[in-house]
């Protein structure tokens, strides 16, 4: 079955340290979006990719960064300079907004 | 720019009860509407959408209907059931990406 797969599920980091989630899709999607969620709230958008070694920032871009080399993943890094690192990730794909994403189960990240 | 503004929760209903949780957007063009439901932990799933304006996304007893003339697409369901118990997003497909309201969350008791 085609999916979207998001790992580990949860993460433990030390403060100052870079940590990079795995996002692999076998949909053959051509775009793929990185989403923040903080207890309570809704979606931030991180970055996005339209195609294979291209990328755009999303609205919270500050303090992570990703990479495009294969159509099937899109991995984030959260670096040390993100602030607040503290979150739940979701992973998205899609092959056009007209019929919407398909979400990875998410990666719930803890800095501590 | 396009936006989604949706109600805010929680919506707390007994089992059984009827749910309507609005949702209205500003955009330019026709955009395609969605509704994505999110369990405790879990990821976003697509509960159900339309594409053109009067069109009614339909799935597991939820419907929406895309009124244009309204600028709405508010999610219902005649029965709920204690399983229902989620958090409802509204979104906005129009450009590269979709935009999507704040989220309502949905508690039902028996």
């Amino acid at each position: 079955d085609g999916g979207i797969t998001q790992s580990p599920k949860y993460l433990f980091r030390k403060e100052g340290q870079n940590v990079t989630l795995s996002c692999e899709q076998n949909l053959n999607h051509d775009a793929m979006y990185w989403y923040r969620q903080d207890p309570g709230q809704g979606l931030r958008l991180i970055y996005y990719s339209q195609i294979v070694n291209d990328f755009q920032k999303g609205d919270i871009a500050e303090g992570y960064s990703v990479s495009r080399e294969k159509k099937e993943s899109f991995p984030l890094t959260v670096t040390s300079a993100q602030k607040n690192p503290t979150a739940f990730y979701l992973c998205a794909s899609s092959k056009g907004t007209a019929y919407g994403y398909t979400f990875g189960s998410g990666t719930r990240l803890t800095v501590v | 720019g396009d936006s989604v503004t949706q109600m805010e929760g929680p919506v707390t209903l007994s089992e059984e009860a009827f749910l309507t949780i609005n949702c209205t957007y500003t955009a330019t063009g026709y955009p395609s509407l969605f509704w994505y439901v999110q369990y405790p932990g879990e990821g976003l799933q697509l509960l159900l959408k339309a594409t053109k304006a009067d069109d009614k996304g339909s799935n597991k007893g939820f419907e929406a209907t895309y009124r244009k003339e309204t600028t709405s697409f508010h999610l219902e369901k005649g029965s709920v059931q204690v399983s229902d118990s989620a958090v409802y997003f509204c979104a906005l497909g129009n450009t590269d990406k979709l935009i999507f309201g704040t989220g309502t969350r949905l508690q039902v008791f028996p």
